[in-house]
């Protein structure tokens, strides 16, 4: 079975610009959440979204927008990119269903860089 | 807020022998799960092991154990046998029950041969 994929690989962008990244799940998995992780630094939750619903936002300003499809694959987009928001995002998904939690599963990531 | 902590940024360890990696979380929360996640050089990140904070008896998956003191808010991950192959960052997160991953700032393991 495929594991959790991320589109694209790298990615290089100006600052001001847009970007969107894709996540695609593992099949049967309804769940999915996106990660930031800056270099030398543990994953900061972004999004999580279920059943396509928002169930949860970490501490990150309007540019940061997400949104999952009736397929349960994910798009997160940030506007008016900043030098900060370089770094790697993952994706994850898990079997989780409202209560308790689940072990996530990660994609390998997106790479983006600001210049 | 939930908070984890790993106060150890980079430890070694020689092949085959143990190695100890420290994690504290603080959290107000009374059901409540801890990870130990591996992230090799080529970046996917991979559970390593699970510890749901109801159960007492400390979690194991074959090299790898836990230390999960509750009262103390610690969860320490011991691996023994230490492969070339466990060379990786290794992170300690915290979730819940939304399902919202805290995870620490990592600690970097080399296994020397």
């Amino acid at each position: 079975d495929a594991g959790v994929t991320q589109s694209p690989t790298h990615l290089i962008k100006t600052r001001g610009q847009h970007v969107t990244l894709r996540c695609s799940p593992i099949s049967g998995h309804k769940s999915v959440s996106w990660y930031q992780q800056v270099l030398g630094q543990g994953p900061q939750f972004i999004f999580q979204y279920y059943e396509k619903e928002e169930r949860g936002r970490g501490n990150f300003p309007d540019r940061f927008s997400a949104r999952q499809f009736p397929n349960y694959s994910s798009e997160l987009n940030v506007n008016a990119l900043l030098l900060g928001d370089s770094a790697l995002y993952l994706c994850a998904s898990s079997s989780w269903q409202g209560t308790g939690s689940s072990q996530q599963f990660f994609g390998p990531g997106t790479r983006l860089t600001v210049l | 807020a939930q908070t984890v902590t790993q106060s150890q940024p980079e430890m070694s360890v020689q092949e085959a022998e143990t190695v100890t990696l420290s994690c504290t979380y603080d959290t107000s929360e009374n059901n409540y799960y801890l990870f130990w996640y591996k992230q090799p050089p080529s970046r996917q990140m991979i559970l390593v092991i699970r510890q749901e904070a109801y159960k007492q008896q400390n979690a194991t998956e074959n090299r790898f154990s836990v230390n999960f003191q509750k009262a103390a808010k610690s969860f320490s991950l011991k691996i023994s046998d230490s492969q070339l192959g466990d060379t990786a960052m290794y992170f300690c997160a915290f979730g819940h029950t939304g399902n919202q991953f805290y995870f620490g700032t990592g600690t970097s393991l080399t296994v020397i041969p």
